[in-house]
C-alpha cells in the first residue's frame, strides 16, 4: 500500500511566522503535491513536483513555496503566516498517470 | 464556473439504501476520473478510477461516466453507516498527468 507521511496532524503557529510543513513517500513516486481543504471550496492546488528539484505553482501559490531535495520528501513553507492560512493541508504523490495518493493532513491554525 | 461541479449535500439516507453521488463536468478535454472517500480528519483515500465512458463495478460501488452529457456518477449499494463520509469527485485530461481538477465533495450519512 502506499504511504503518505505528513509529519504533524496539527499545529499552532503565530502571525509572521515561518512554516515548515513535512511530507514523505515510501513508493519512489515522481510527483508530489500540496493542497489546501477549506469548506465549500474543496481542494485547491498550492505547489506540484514531478521530479527532484523540480517545481510548479498551482492554482493559489502565493504565499508559498515548496523544497523538494530528495525524492521522497516535498515540504511546503509558508514564508511569514497569516491567518488566511488556517486551513488543513494535504499532501499526495502519484506515479507517472496514476492516481494520486493522500497523506492524513496537516491542520494549521494561524494566530 | 468551476469546471467540476458537485452538489455538497448534505445527503442523509437509511442503512441499506442504494446512493446515487454526481458531479458534472465542463472540459471536454477530461478522461480519467476518480471518486475519493474522505472520512473525518482524514485524508483523501482512492475509491474508483475510470477512463473514459462507462460504468466500472468494485463490490457495492459502481462509478459511471456518461462523457456525452459530462456526468460523472457513484453508486452504493446495500450502504453501511461505514460509508458516512465526504465523497470527492475528480478528473484529469490525458496530457495533464500531473494535476486533477477536484469537486467541492458531498457530505453523506447513512443512519443505522
Amino acid at each position: 500500500d502506499v504511504k503518505v507521511t505528513q509529519s504533524s496532524r496539527y499545529l499552532v503557529k503565530r502571525t509572521g511566522e515561518k512554516v515548515f510543513l513535512e511530507c514523505v513517500q515510501d513508493m519512489d513516486h515522481e510527483n508530489m503535491f500540496w493542497y489546501r481543504q477549506d469548506p465549500g471550496l474543496g481542494l485547491r492546488l498550492i505547489y506540484f513536483s514531478y521530479d527532484v528539484k523540480m517545481k510548479e505553482k498551482g492554482d493559489i501559490p502565493e504565499g508559498y513555496s515548496v523544497s523538494r531535495e530528495k525524492k521522497e520528501r516535498f515540504s511546503l513553507i509558508l514564508e511569514s503566516a497569516s491567518t488566511n492560512q488556517t486551513s488543513m493541508y494535504l499532501c499526495a504523490s502519484s506515479s507517472r498517470a496514476q492516481p494520486q495518493h493522500f497523506g492524513d493532513g496537516t491542520r494549521l491554525s494561524i494566530l | 464556473q468551476k469546471e467540476v461541479e458537485q452538489d455538497p449535500g448534505p445527503l442523509s439516507v437509511p442503512e441499506g439504501a442504494i446512493v446515487s453521488l454526481n458531479c458534472t463536468y465542463s472540459n471536454s478535454a477530461f478522461q480519467y476520473f476518480m471518486w475519493y472517500r474522505q472520512y473525518s480528519r482524514k485524508g483523501p483515500e482512492l475509491l474508483m478510477y475510470t477512463y473514459s465512458s462507462g460504468n466500472k463495478e468494485d463490490g457495492r460501488f459502481t462509478a459511471q461516466v456518461d462523457k456525452s452529457s459530462k456526468y460523472i456518477s457513484l453508486f452504493i449499494r446495500d450502504s453501511q453507516p461505514s460509508d458516512s463520509a465526504t465523497y470527492l469527485c475528480a478528473s484529469r485530461d490525458s496530457g495533464s498527468a500531473r494535476q486533477l481538477t477536484f469537486g467541492s465533495g458531498t457530505q453523506l450519512t447513512v443512519l443505522p
